[in-house]
């Protein structure tokens, strides 16, 4: 069994479209991530949530919203896409929220045409 | 100012050397801290971490820290061709949220 898991492996899509990633992990884990690696394999935190709450939203344009209907699922939702959100996107989960151990989802490659 | 720098290499070493990886990063007050291998086209492993001053072991690879200078570095004996991939350090910083934060990450080659 896949420990968190995402969908769809790979998003091709219009400027201008809006779509959705989705993540499930099954490992009983309190705290979600959401994480942007662009070209240069620059990984970065977008957003945190620690048993449906948010606790971590950094500089990230409005247009990307997260929702966690529960605490084993953290979606994100992209409107009005632009060519620099093309990139692999992670969703990973960890115990608590002290880092210990981030597991890591196997990415979602976006392209955006 | 990059909050956590590492060279982006390639570093090439010969099977069986060791593999020296380095990273510094800006926050002073950062306590922890962790070394993510990936390999192309996968998701990062977490395979050390590292919270005190020194040296920590865990079979091939050791985790040095110096928290006055501000640098953890990775070192990995015996290096094999299944070590290539991209080393990624990343630290614990003191905001709210415990945000971790990755460096660009340093691509190891490990040559027959």
């Amino acid at each position: 069994d896949t420990a968190v898991s995402q969908t769809p492996k790979y998003l091709v899509t219009q400027m201008g479209n809006d779509k959705s990633i989705k993540c499930e992990q099954n490992l009983g884990h309190d705290t979600m991530y959401w994480y942007k690696q662009d070209s240069k394999k620059f990984l970065k935190i977008m957003f945190s949530y620690n048993n449906k709450e948010l606790i971590i939203n950094e500089t990230v344009p409005n247009r990307f919203s997260p929702k966690s209907p529960d605490k084993a699922h953290l979606n994100l939702h992209i409107n009005s896409l632009e060519l620099g959100d093309s990139a692999v996107y992670f969703c990973a989960s960890s115990y608590g929220t002290d880092n210990e151990k981030l597991f890591f989802g196997s990415g979602t490659q976006l392209s955006v045409l | 100012q990059k909050e956590v720098e590492q060279n982006s290499g390639p570093l090439s070493v010969p099977e069986g050397a060791i593999a020296s990886l380095n990273c510094t990063y800006s926050d002073r007050g950062s306590q922890s801290f962790f070394w993510y291998r990936q390999y192309s086209g996968k998701s990062p492993e977490l395979i050390m971490s590292i919270y005190s001053n020194g040296d920590k072991e865990d079979g091939r690879f050791t985790a040095q820290l110096n928290k006055a200078s501000q640098y953890v570095s990775l070192l990995i004996r015996d290096s094999q061709p299944s070590d290539s991939a991209t080393y990624l350090c990343a630290v614990e910083g003191t905001g709210g949220g415990n945000k971790l934060t990755f460096g660009t990450g340093t691509q190891l080659k490990v040559e027959l």
